[in-house]
């Protein structure tokens, strides 16, 4: 059971270069998650899935777009890279009756 | 929106001492109170929580405390080890339309010094 699967684990991109981190979880989970953490602002939703076929903006989705590809995976993909989008991205999901988020390892993302 | 401010933003302890870290929260319809732990190179993972119709739960050397009137909880770690060196963020979450919107704050780097 690996839980939430999350890659690449490290990237360094130029800016204006696309790019897609891919998420997957094995638990069945109904809504899954995608956040950015940066130094002193904690955890900030980028997008969210409520459940397979849905998609909805979170806190900061400016410059990303989202795939609910099936119930298992989720994807989030940068068009044009800017150095703002330089942060860590963690992959989250949880079932629709319970209340923890699993998060995934993370993606250190660096935009030169 | 939900607001929830962390404080402090970094904590040392000796071994064997308590720690304290508070939150408070803007939203008086979140009901939901979980904390998480994040090791270095690692993401979140939940180490106990709370609901709104509960004052205090513990977890052997955790525990959590909530006080509705004033919004505003806590996170309790006794006895300290090298361990519980990691960040921990607390968060405030409330059903909407059957998707629970979950607000972090900002984090607390605790330092456990051997």
């Amino acid at each position: 059971n690996a839980g939430v699967t999350q890659t690449p684990k490290f990237q360094v991109l130029k800016t204006g270069q696309s790019m897609t981190l891919q998420c997957a979880q094995d638990m069945n989970h109904n809504s899954m998650y995608w956040y950015r953490q940066d130094p002193g602002m904690g955890l900030r939703l980028i997008y969210y899935s409520a459940s397979e076929g849905t998609t909805d903006k979170g806190e900061v989705p400016n410059g990303y777009n989202v795939s609910r590809l099936n119930k298992r995976e989720f994807s989030l993909r940068l068009e044009s890279a800017a150095p703002s989008q330089t942060s860590v991205y963690f992959c989250a999901s949880r079932s629709y009756s319970g209340n923890t988020i699993y998060f995934g390892e993370g993606s250190w993302l660096t935009v030169v | 929106g939900e607001n929830v401010e962390q404080h402090p933003s970094t904590l040392s302890v000796q071994e064997g001492d308590s720690a304290v870290i508070k939150c408070t929260y803007s939203d008086s319809a979140s009901n939901y109170f979980p904390w998480y732990k994040q090791e270095l190179g690692k993401g979140p993972q939940l180490i106990i929580d709370i609901r709104s119709n509960v004052g205090e739960k513990k977890d052997q050397r955790i525990a959590v405390t909530l006080n509705k009137t004033a919004k505003h909880f806590s996170l309790h770690i006794t006895e300290t080890q090298p361990e519980d060196s990691a960040v921990y963020f607390c968060a405030a979450s409330r059903d909407s339309g059957g998707y629970q919107k979950v607000t972090f704050g900002t984090g607390t780097k605790l330092q456990v010094i051997p």
